[in-house]
Protein backbone atom coordinates (compact mmCIF):
# COMPACT_ATOMS: atom_id res chain seq x y z
CA UNK A 1 0.00 0.00 0.00
CA UNK A 2 1.00 3.46 -0.25
CA UNK A 3 2.39 5.81 2.35
CA UNK A 4 2.82 9.16 2.96
CA UNK A 5 5.24 10.67 5.87
CA UNK A 6 5.62 14.31 6.76
CA UNK A 7 8.45 13.93 9.58
CA UNK A 8 7.70 18.08 10.65
CA UNK A 9 4.57 18.13 12.38
CA UNK A 10 5.80 21.71 12.71
CA UNK A 11 8.32 24.29 11.24
CA UNK A 12 8.85 27.96 11.64
CA UNK A 13 10.36 30.86 9.56
CA UNK A 14 11.34 34.45 9.58
CA UNK A 15 9.68 36.16 7.28
CA UNK A 16 11.48 36.78 3.70
CA UNK A 17 13.73 33.68 4.82
CA UNK A 18 13.56 30.14 3.40
CA UNK A 19 12.42 27.02 4.75
CA UNK A 20 12.21 23.68 3.72
CA UNK A 21 9.17 21.26 4.18
CA UNK A 22 10.19 17.30 4.22
CA UNK A 23 7.94 14.69 2.67
CA UNK A 24 8.93 10.82 1.68
CA UNK A 25 6.38 8.43 0.45
CA UNK A 26 6.34 4.83 -0.37
CA UNK A 27 5.01 3.04 -3.61
CA UNK A 28 5.70 0.01 -5.83
CA UNK A 29 4.24 1.82 -8.95
CA UNK A 30 6.01 3.73 -11.89
CA UNK A 31 3.37 6.53 -12.32
CA UNK A 32 2.34 8.47 -10.50
CA UNK A 33 2.18 12.11 -8.87
CA UNK A 34 2.84 14.09 -6.24
CA UNK A 35 1.37 17.30 -4.43
CA UNK A 36 1.90 19.87 -2.27
CA UNK A 37 -1.53 21.77 -1.07
CA UNK A 38 -1.62 24.58 1.39
CA UNK A 39 -4.35 24.35 4.38
CA UNK A 40 -4.57 27.87 5.56
CA UNK A 41 -7.48 28.50 8.61
CA UNK A 42 -9.94 28.87 5.97
CA UNK A 43 -9.81 25.15 5.83
CA UNK A 44 -9.84 24.93 1.92
CA UNK A 45 -7.46 22.85 0.46
CA UNK A 46 -5.15 24.55 -2.21
CA UNK A 47 -3.06 23.26 -4.57
CA UNK A 48 0.83 24.65 -4.54
CA UNK A 49 2.88 22.21 -6.65
CA UNK A 50 2.50 19.19 -8.15
CA UNK A 51 5.29 16.96 -10.07
CA UNK A 52 4.99 13.93 -12.57
CA UNK A 53 7.35 11.31 -11.52
CA UNK A 54 8.22 10.61 -15.29
CA UNK A 55 9.13 14.48 -15.46
CA UNK A 56 13.57 14.21 -13.95
CA UNK A 57 12.84 18.17 -13.34
CA UNK A 58 11.94 19.56 -9.93
CA UNK A 59 8.24 21.74 -10.54
CA UNK A 60 8.66 25.32 -9.56
CA UNK A 61 6.12 27.58 -9.39
CA UNK A 62 7.22 31.03 -8.11
CA UNK A 63 8.54 31.10 -4.82
CA UNK A 64 7.76 27.11 -4.44
CA UNK A 65 10.35 24.55 -6.10
CA UNK A 66 10.19 20.65 -5.05
CA UNK A 67 13.23 18.69 -4.42
CA UNK A 68 12.19 15.62 -5.97
CA UNK A 69 13.97 12.21 -5.34
CA UNK A 70 12.61 9.25 -7.13
CA UNK A 71 15.13 6.52 -5.92
CA UNK A 72 14.76 8.55 -2.28
CA UNK A 73 11.35 8.26 -2.36
CA UNK A 74 11.65 11.77 -1.59
CA UNK A 75 9.61 15.17 -2.13
CA UNK A 76 10.50 17.69 -0.34
CA UNK A 77 9.10 21.68 -0.47
CA UNK A 78 11.33 24.90 -0.78
CA UNK A 79 9.60 28.11 0.14
CA UNK A 80 11.57 30.84 -0.66
CA UNK A 81 11.30 34.63 0.76
CA UNK A 82 8.58 33.63 3.15
CA UNK A 83 5.87 35.84 3.00
CA UNK A 84 3.10 35.95 6.47
CA UNK A 85 0.37 34.48 4.02
CA UNK A 86 1.93 31.59 3.44
CA UNK A 87 1.36 30.66 7.49
CA UNK A 88 -0.74 27.60 7.00
CA UNK A 89 -1.16 23.67 7.32
CA UNK A 90 1.49 22.17 4.20
CA UNK A 91 0.32 18.61 2.92
CA UNK A 92 2.15 16.47 1.00
CA UNK A 93 -0.05 14.02 -1.30
CA UNK A 94 0.50 11.13 -3.77
CA UNK A 95 -1.79 9.54 -6.50
CA UNK A 96 -1.12 6.98 -8.60
CA UNK A 97 -1.53 7.77 -12.14
CA UNK A 98 -5.06 6.65 -13.96
CA UNK A 99 -8.65 8.47 -13.51
CA UNK A 100 -8.76 7.57 -10.09
CA UNK A 101 -8.89 10.35 -7.94
CA UNK A 102 -7.68 8.66 -4.51
CA UNK A 103 -5.12 10.81 -3.08
CA UNK A 104 -2.92 9.56 -0.16
CA UNK A 105 -2.16 12.49 2.23
CA UNK A 106 0.23 12.91 4.89
CA UNK A 107 -0.48 14.11 8.24
CA UNK A 108 0.99 17.31 7.35
CA UNK A 109 3.37 20.03 8.79
CA UNK A 110 2.15 23.03 10.56
CA UNK A 111 4.20 26.64 8.78
CA UNK A 112 4.52 29.84 11.11
CA UNK A 113 5.92 32.79 9.43
CA UNK A 114 7.53 34.85 12.20
CA UNK A 115 7.70 38.37 11.14
CA UNK B 1 -15.61 29.96 -13.18
CA UNK B 2 -17.52 28.87 -10.21
CA UNK B 3 -15.52 27.23 -7.79
CA UNK B 4 -16.55 24.26 -5.45
CA UNK B 5 -18.95 25.01 -2.82
CA UNK B 6 -20.40 23.08 0.16
CA UNK B 7 -22.95 23.44 2.44
CA UNK B 8 -23.76 23.48 5.08
CA UNK B 9 -20.36 24.84 6.36
CA UNK B 10 -20.63 23.76 9.95
CA UNK B 11 -23.21 20.59 11.43
CA UNK B 12 -23.95 19.09 14.85
CA UNK B 13 -25.50 16.09 15.32
CA UNK B 14 -26.96 13.53 17.81
CA UNK B 15 -25.21 9.77 17.80
CA UNK B 16 -27.02 7.91 15.67
CA UNK B 17 -28.75 10.62 13.75
CA UNK B 18 -28.20 10.45 9.76
CA UNK B 19 -26.83 13.52 8.18
CA UNK B 20 -26.91 14.73 4.35
CA UNK B 21 -24.07 17.16 3.25
CA UNK B 22 -23.67 18.56 -0.36
CA UNK B 23 -21.16 19.45 -2.84
CA UNK B 24 -21.56 21.61 -6.13
CA UNK B 25 -18.46 21.02 -8.30
CA UNK B 26 -16.70 23.53 -9.95
CA UNK B 27 -18.27 24.81 -13.16
CA UNK B 28 -17.19 21.94 -16.50
CA UNK B 29 -16.01 19.11 -13.82
CA UNK B 30 -17.53 15.75 -14.31
CA UNK B 31 -15.94 13.99 -11.20
CA UNK B 32 -16.25 14.09 -7.10
CA UNK B 33 -14.90 12.92 -4.65
CA UNK B 34 -14.83 12.86 -0.84
CA UNK B 35 -12.53 13.19 2.16
CA UNK B 36 -13.02 12.93 5.90
CA UNK B 37 -10.49 14.88 7.08
CA UNK B 38 -10.11 14.37 11.48
CA UNK B 39 -8.47 16.69 13.71
CA UNK B 40 -4.62 16.86 13.72
CA UNK B 41 -5.14 14.48 10.38
CA UNK B 42 -4.59 13.99 6.70
CA UNK B 43 -7.61 13.54 4.68
CA UNK B 44 -8.71 10.31 4.19
CA UNK B 45 -10.75 9.11 0.70
CA UNK B 46 -14.10 8.16 0.84
CA UNK B 47 -15.09 7.41 -2.43
CA UNK B 48 -15.34 9.29 -5.88
CA UNK B 49 -18.28 9.88 -8.60
CA UNK B 50 -18.21 9.70 -11.92
CA UNK B 51 -21.14 10.05 -14.42
CA UNK B 52 -23.74 9.31 -11.43
CA UNK B 53 -22.17 6.29 -10.51
CA UNK B 54 -19.74 5.37 -7.61
CA UNK B 55 -15.93 4.22 -9.11
CA UNK B 56 -13.82 3.85 -6.18
CA UNK B 57 -14.19 3.68 -2.59
CA UNK B 58 -11.98 3.75 0.37
CA UNK B 59 -11.87 1.72 3.56
CA UNK B 60 -15.22 3.58 5.14
CA UNK B 61 -18.09 1.36 5.86
CA UNK B 62 -21.46 1.14 4.01
CA UNK B 63 -23.26 3.50 6.10
CA UNK B 64 -21.18 6.02 4.15
CA UNK B 65 -23.10 6.85 0.89
CA UNK B 66 -23.70 9.30 -1.92
CA UNK B 67 -24.82 10.90 -5.14
CA UNK B 68 -23.62 11.97 -8.08
CA UNK B 69 -26.85 13.91 -10.06
CA UNK B 70 -26.88 15.13 -13.97
CA UNK B 71 -25.41 18.41 -13.25
CA UNK B 72 -22.48 16.78 -11.34
CA UNK B 73 -23.29 18.44 -7.57
CA UNK B 74 -22.69 15.52 -5.06
CA UNK B 75 -24.16 14.54 -1.52
CA UNK B 76 -22.36 12.51 1.32
CA UNK B 77 -24.84 10.73 3.48
CA UNK B 78 -24.18 9.00 6.68
CA UNK B 79 -26.36 7.06 8.66
CA UNK B 80 -25.93 5.96 12.45
CA UNK B 81 -23.53 8.53 13.19
CA UNK B 82 -21.43 7.50 15.62
CA UNK B 83 -18.99 10.12 17.74
CA UNK B 84 -15.85 9.25 15.66
CA UNK B 85 -17.54 10.38 12.66
CA UNK B 86 -16.85 14.11 13.94
CA UNK B 87 -14.59 15.51 11.26
CA UNK B 88 -14.21 17.73 8.41
CA UNK B 89 -15.55 16.57 5.04
CA UNK B 90 -14.01 17.46 2.21
CA UNK B 91 -15.54 18.06 -1.65
CA UNK B 92 -13.61 18.11 -4.33
CA UNK B 93 -13.98 18.26 -8.54
CA UNK B 94 -11.99 17.47 -11.60
CA UNK B 95 -12.26 16.84 -14.83
CA UNK B 96 -11.61 13.34 -15.75
CA UNK B 97 -11.03 11.56 -18.79
CA UNK B 98 -7.02 13.92 -18.61
CA UNK B 99 -5.65 11.26 -16.47
CA UNK B 100 -4.43 12.47 -12.49
CA UNK B 101 -2.72 15.59 -14.18
CA UNK B 102 -6.47 17.21 -13.71
CA UNK B 103 -5.84 19.02 -10.63
CA UNK B 104 -8.66 18.55 -7.83
CA UNK B 105 -10.12 21.62 -6.39
CA UNK B 106 -11.18 21.48 -3.02
CA UNK B 107 -14.61 23.29 -1.07
CA UNK B 108 -13.90 25.00 1.90
CA UNK B 109 -15.45 22.11 3.58
CA UNK B 110 -18.03 20.73 6.20
CA UNK B 111 -17.40 20.79 9.92
CA UNK B 112 -19.56 17.74 11.61
CA UNK B 113 -19.35 17.54 15.13
CA UNK B 114 -21.47 14.58 16.48
CA UNK B 115 -22.41 14.55 20.53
Amino acid sequence: AQTVTQSQPEMSVQEAETVTLSCTYDTSESDYYLFWYKQPPSRQMILVIRQEAYKQQNATENRFSVNFQKAAKSFSLKISDSQLGDAAMYFCAYIRAGNNRKLIWGLGTSLAVNP
Amino acid sequence: ETGVTQSPTHLIKTRGQQVTLRCSSQSGHNTVSWYQQALGQGPQFIFQYYREEENGRGNFPPRFSGLQFPNYSSELNVNALELDDSALYLCASSLAGTGSNSPLHFGNGTRLTVT
